[in-house]
């Protein structure tokens, strides 16, 4: 079975800038895996911060920014702050009716 | 606003069968525009989509439980549920209910609070 593939921790100093990236052990990510992020703080459901790619979710700031880089989708959060401070999970549809989450990338602002 | 409550038994034992119920207020499961799906997360780990099914019955598992694993809707109470048989210790998990857009966004747009369910030896 296809493993999505994500950094398992990253680190941002506040006000910079951060890339995470969701991949595939096997091939490329492109729009037509439907690639949508959502963002989880320990003890909530998750919520959806970017869903299609590049699209923020109602209420989002603009300071996170979803996208196809080289083989992978990638969320970017730019002017990190204290409250960024989450796992990250992407999902990819792969077809045939099955969608599979990455491992989560858990991102700490200091 | 749309709201899901996930209902069931927070402890089962090994080898049983593990039961919950989604129930979703502030807009119909018959919706024609949305599905609605299951997703489970252990404890310190990552989340996993386990099931989706369609007002109209269609369904979609995720292939690595597919054999142990039953999605029903029941429309008139605007309720949907899960069954997953033959529980082991890694089945322990946080249960999720969520509204899915199948076919447009793909997206998971809105979620239950979420249920612990623990798998007892």
């Amino acid at each position: 079975q296809t493993v999505v593939t994500q950094e398992p921790s990253f680190s941002v100093s506040p006000g910079g800038t951060v890339t995470l990236t969701c991949g595939l052990s096997s091939g490329s990510v492109s729009t037509n895996y439907y690639p949508n992020w959502y963002q989880q703080t320990p003890g909530q459901a998750p919520r959806t911060l970017i869903y299609s790619t590049n699209f923020r979710s109602s209420g989002v700031p603009d300071r996170f920014f979803g996208s196809i880089l080289g083989n992978k989708a990638a969320l970017t959060i730019t002017g990190a702050q204290a409250d960024d401070e989450s796992d990250y999970y992407c999902v990819l549809y792969m077809g045939s009716g099955v969608w599979v989450f990455g491992g989560g990338t858990k991102l700490t602002v200091l | 606003q749309l709201q899901l409550q996930e209902s069931g038994p927070g402890l089962v034992k090994a080898s049983e069968t593990l039961s919950l119920t989604c129930t979703v207020s502030g807009g119909s499961i018959s919706s024609s525009s949305y599905h609605w799906g299951w997703i489970r997360q252990p404890p310190g780990k990552g989340l996993a989509w386990i099931a989706t099914i369609y007002y109209s019955g269609t369904t979609y598992y995720n292939p690595s439980v597919k054999s142990r694993v039953i999605i029903s809707i029941d429309t008139s109470k605007n309720q949907f549920s899960l069954k997953l048989g033959s529980v082991t210790a890694a089945d322990t998990a946080v249960y999720y209910c969520a509204r899915h857009i199948v076919g447009g966004t793909q997206d998971f747009d809105n979620w239950g609070q979420g249920t612990l369910v623990t798998v007892s030896s």
